[in-house]
């Protein structure tokens, strides 16, 4: 009954290669987001997706793009993979709940953790 | 300097004291105020959120937000070792989705049995 998946839970790589980190959701979600948490702990916005489509984009390489087949999916691929790529990567999803002043909950899922060599 | 700033300790408490935990910010537009709760190899979980300003409890946890401070705290009374973990802020002008969310460093907190 996992809310937030996430594949692989460790993916250790070496420098130049591309990667895929993939994400599902099972609770009928409509947003999915992808953060970066890096050595320090800071946790910060890549990207968002609303029934598909791309809704936030932060300053983010080129080399990251996300892919969002379904709602339901959100993948992350990573091209020519760099040494400060190296970090825990969390997928999220929330609810659009459309109420005044309610905050949509966001569930984070359990983190893919990235070394690059 | 950083929207949302944090002090990262870590902070160490007996059992059964009163924790403080507080964040400043710069941006105005932040409406919304949020704590989540992030154990160690786990994503973050929501403990509690605030619309604009005043306070929420929640059993042990209050969270009060001073939008004319640029300030936001959270409480936890009793602290129990299971409690030890690193506590984020995070702050949205929005609800979510199209807003994003701006997360504090996170304090990491030990309550020692």
């Amino acid at each position: 009954d996992t809310a937030v998946s996430q594949t692989p839970k460790y993916l250790v790589t070496q420098m130049g290669n591309d990667k895929s980190i993939k994400c599902e959701q099972n609770l009928g979600h409509d947003t999915m987001y992808w953060y970066k948490q890096d050595s320090k702990k800071f946790l910060k916005i890549m990207f968002s997706y609303n029934n598909k489509e791309l809704i936030i984009n932060e300053t983010v390489p080129n080399r990251f793009s996300p892919k969002s087949p379904d709602k339901a999916h959100l993948n992350l691929h990573i091209n020519s993979l760099e040494l400060g790529d190296s970090a825990v990567y969390f997928c999220a999803s929330s609810p659009d709940l459309g109420t005044p002043n309610e905050y949509n909950e966001q569930f984070f899922g359990p983190g893919t953790r990235l070394t690059v060599l | 300097q950083k929207e949302v700033e944090q002090d990262p300790g870590p902070l160490s408490v007996p059992e059964g004291a009163i924790v403080s935990l507080n964040c400043t910010y710069s941006n105005s537009a932040f409406q919304y105020f949020m704590w989540y709760r992030q154990y160690s190899r786990k994503g973050p979980e929501l403990l509690m959120y605030t619309y604009s300003s005043g306070n929420k409890e929640d059993g042990r946890f209050t969270a009060q937000v001073d939008k004319s401070s640029k300030y936001i705290s959270l409480f936890i009374r009793d602290s129990q070792p299971s409690d030890s973990a690193t506590y984020l802020c995070a702050m949205s002008a929005g609800p979510g989705g199209y807003q994003k969310v701006t997360f504090g460093i996170g304090t990491k907190l030990q309550v020692i049995p």
